[in-house]
């Protein structure tokens, strides 16, 4: 039973246009979510969060939005570099959840080309 | 400085074998964890360890357990390894705030193979 999903195993764009990776939880408690990124061979990097209680959250080129109503939160990379190439993973959580486990979708691969 | 490390990064072993792998962890966090990466690439989390309390998922075999000498080590133990043992296991650490999520920071990773 997967309550973090994402739908789209792969994506591929060209290097400077806008890169967009979905994620879809199902357990409405989750309220702090994040993005990891993660080259073969490597553990998960993190790279942005976001909590429930905003929509938005910036950092330099990558921006997480957050539709609670929907259970849904995206990532946008702009502009796409072939050095953004990975494996990218929403990841969910509960704050104040004894162990504050994640849960983590499957992955979508990000494929961006020069 | 690597700020979270695993020993050793690959591991192939005879099923029912006991063996295990270790994890530090140089940033000063409070808690550690260990995710399993199965065949379907899916990061599963087995445990959730720090100086109060080890949370454990459900889900994991008792044949598995977490050693952790000391606030920068976890270890984990497998006993009568199986075939379906074989995955990437990852360690993981953050710092322990119970009012709110601080990122967690992962190892390279151990790929164990199970013959």
């Amino acid at each position: 039973d997967q309550q973090v999903k994402q739908n789209s195993p792969s994506l591929s764009v060209q290097e400077g246009r806008i890169s967009i990776l979905n994620c879809d939880y199902t357990n409405s408690m989750f309220d702090y979510f994040l993005w990891y990124k993660k080259y073969p061979a490597e553990g998960p990097t993190f790279l942005i969060s976001i909590s429930s209680i905003k929509d938005k959250n910036e950092d330099g080129r990558f921006t997480v939005f957050l539709n609670k109503s929907a259970k849904h939160l995206s990532l946008h990379i702009v502009p796409s570099q072939p050095g953004d190439s990975a494996v990218y993973f929403c990841a969910a959580s509960i704050v104040g959840n004894a162990g504050n486990m994640l849960t983590f979708g499957g992955g979508t691969r990000l494929m961006v080309k020069p | 400085d690597t700020a979270v490390s695993q020993t050793p990064k690959y591991l192939v072993t005879q099923m029912g074998n006991d063996k295990s792998i270790k994890c530090e962890q140089n940033l000063g966090h409070d808690t550690m964890y260990w995710y399993k990466q199965d065949s379907k690439k899916f990061l599963k989390i087995m445990f959730s360890y720090n100086n109060k309390e080890l949370i454990i998922n459900e889900t994991v075999p008792n044949r598995f357990s977490p050693k952790s000498p000391d606030k920068a080590h976890l270890n984990l133990h497998i006993n009568s390894l199986e075939l379906g043992d074989s995955a990437v296991y990852f360690c993981a650490s953050s710092q322990d705030l119970a009012w709110n999520i601080i990122a967690q920071y992962f190892g390279p990773g151990t790929r164990l193979t199970v013959l």
